[in-house]
């Protein structure tokens, strides 16, 4: 499984941009980028996947570079509700025994 | 609403309880998994389901026990538990094999108290 690095946590206004970058550098080549939302108490939540360039959905973009090393999850005009922790995941899609490894995620904290 | 639905959404047992926790999609998924998130820790995965068979046991202590009669439902049977295991246990499930479908749509989750 490609480990990913992200930061643990980022504090945000409402009406801001927010840009929470992950690492993946071992990415192998048949891999999917996923970002998660979680509220407490909650399941996580599909956000958006991408495989390279620019994916955009009426939540959030990523951004993934051409090397896919990396990705950026951006989440437009945040609000009070969008505070929750955010995992990015990379994965084979491909495999039948398919796991995905939730890392500690980045706690978003939005304030008014 | 994500198509997957858990019971009982809260569940105190004492040590000596059997007891057990149930998942149901009716997405048409294929792979179905168990996750436990014990207070302010990342998921730990538990069991993973692919076409009804076991996948992935991830060195969890015997006390727990996994059954996927088929593949919409899903059990974690409990028994002579820990009061470390009070957790949320959370169900998901996907569809496996095609490209970009590795999206996972969780339950809501059963918040599990042992005393």
């Amino acid at each position: 499984l490609a480990k990913t690095t992200q930061p643990i946590s980022m504090d945000s206004y409402e009406g801001q941009e927010v840009n929470i970058t992950c690492s993946h550098n071992n990415i192998a080549t048949n891999d999917y980028i996923t970002w998660y939302q979680q509220f407490p108490s909650q399941g996580p939540r599909f956000i958006i996947q991408g495989y390279k360039t620019k994916v955009t959905n009426e939540v959030a973009s990523l951004f993934i570079p051409a090397d896919r090393k990396s990705s950026t999850l951006s989440l437009p005009r945040v609000s009070l509700s969008d505070t929750a922790v955010y995992y990015c995941l990379v994965g084979d899609s491909f495999s039948n025994d398919y796991k995905l490894s939730f890392g500690a995620g980045t706690t978003v904290t939005v304030r008014a | 609403e994500t198509g997957v639905t858990q019971t009982p959404r809260h569940l105190v047992m004492g040590m000596t309880n059997k007891k057990s926790l149930k998942c149901e999609q009716h997405l048409g998924h294929n792979a179905m998994y168990w996750y436990k998130q014990s207070a302010k820790k990342p998921l730990e995965l538990m069991f993973v389901y692919s076409l009804e068979e076991r996948v992935e046991n991830n060195s969890v202590p015997s006390r727990f026990s996994p059954e996927c009669p088929n593949s919409s439902h899903l059990f974690l049977h409990l028994h002579t538990l820990q009061p470390e295991d009070s957790a949320l246990y959370l169900c998901a499930s996907r569809s496996s094999g095609r490209a970009g479908t590795d999206t996972q749509y969780f339950g809501p989750g059963t918040r599990l108290t042992v005393l």
